[in-house]
């Protein structure tokens, strides 16, 4: 089973700090993805990656940045953490063709105050 | 652009009832693909199910099934026979055929399933 593994479940930062959100993936796939899911919004795409150090912007990018140094772990990274950035972050991953599922963690639910 | 909508925000149904969940979906591609997915209280998405746009069968799965209409634009889901393990977040969502790079999945607003006895 494909697991993808998110390295805080819960995260409380204050306003004005660098947040690094981690994910990890141990299925070599090529794909991989952050989205935040707000109330009443669903799931919103930040970022996604399909290979190494290749990334491309999703529908909501602002305020944040990722990083993808090796194939099984990519990184969203909050320059400087607003309170509008409260949320829940999943991360996912799949092969790249785009019948494929999405594999997802159990997301990182973060607090900006 | 694509989009999903899930209009139903929240359902509330008693044990044993049958349920829809509705998902209408707009896309200007002729090949696509149709998911849900299923994110129960501990936060995790489930992949449930996947169609492409060429297959307009119906699918069936235990006390899962799925219509998929394309002249409507919809892909519906009904539970049989609902069960308190069925409460969860229903998500609908739409990828687009792969253009060379990753292909994104746009999710619809999740619609809340309550399963009470």
């Amino acid at each position: 089973d494909v697991k993808v593994t998110q390295s805080s479940r819960y995260l409380v930062k204050r306003t004005g700090e660098k947040v690094f959100l981690e994910c990890v993936q141990d299925m070599d796939h090529e794909n991989m993805f952050w989205y935040r899911q707000d109330p009443g919004l669903g799931l919103r795409l930040i970022y996604f990656s399909y290979d190494v150090k290749m990334k491309e912007k999703g529908d909501i990018p602002e305020g944040y940045s990722v990083s993808r140094e090796k194939k099984e772990r990519f990184s969203l990274i909050l320059e400087s953490a607003s309170t509008n950035q409260t949320s829940m972050y999943l991360c996912a991953s799949s092969l790249s063709d785009s019948r494929r599922a999405l594999h997802f963690g159990n997301g990182t639910r973060l607090t900006v105050t | 652009a694509q989009k999903v909508t899930q209009a139903q925000t929240e359902i509330s149904v008693v044990e044993k009832e049958d349920v829809t969940l509705d998902c209408v979906y707009e896309t200007r591609d002729t090949t696509y693909y149709l998911f849900w997915y299923k994110q129960p209280p501990s936060g995790e998405l489930v992949f449930l199910i996947r169609r492409n746009s060429f297959d307009e069968q119906n699918e069936i799965s235990g006390r899962y099934s799925w219509n998929f209409q394309k002249s409507t634009s919809s892909f519906n889901f009904t539970i049989t026979a609902s069960q308190v393990v069925d409460s969860a977040v229903y998500f609908c969502a739409l990828s687009e055929a792969n253009t060379g790079t990753a292909s994104k999945l746009t999710f619809g607003t999740g619609t809340r399933l309550q399963v009470t006895l």
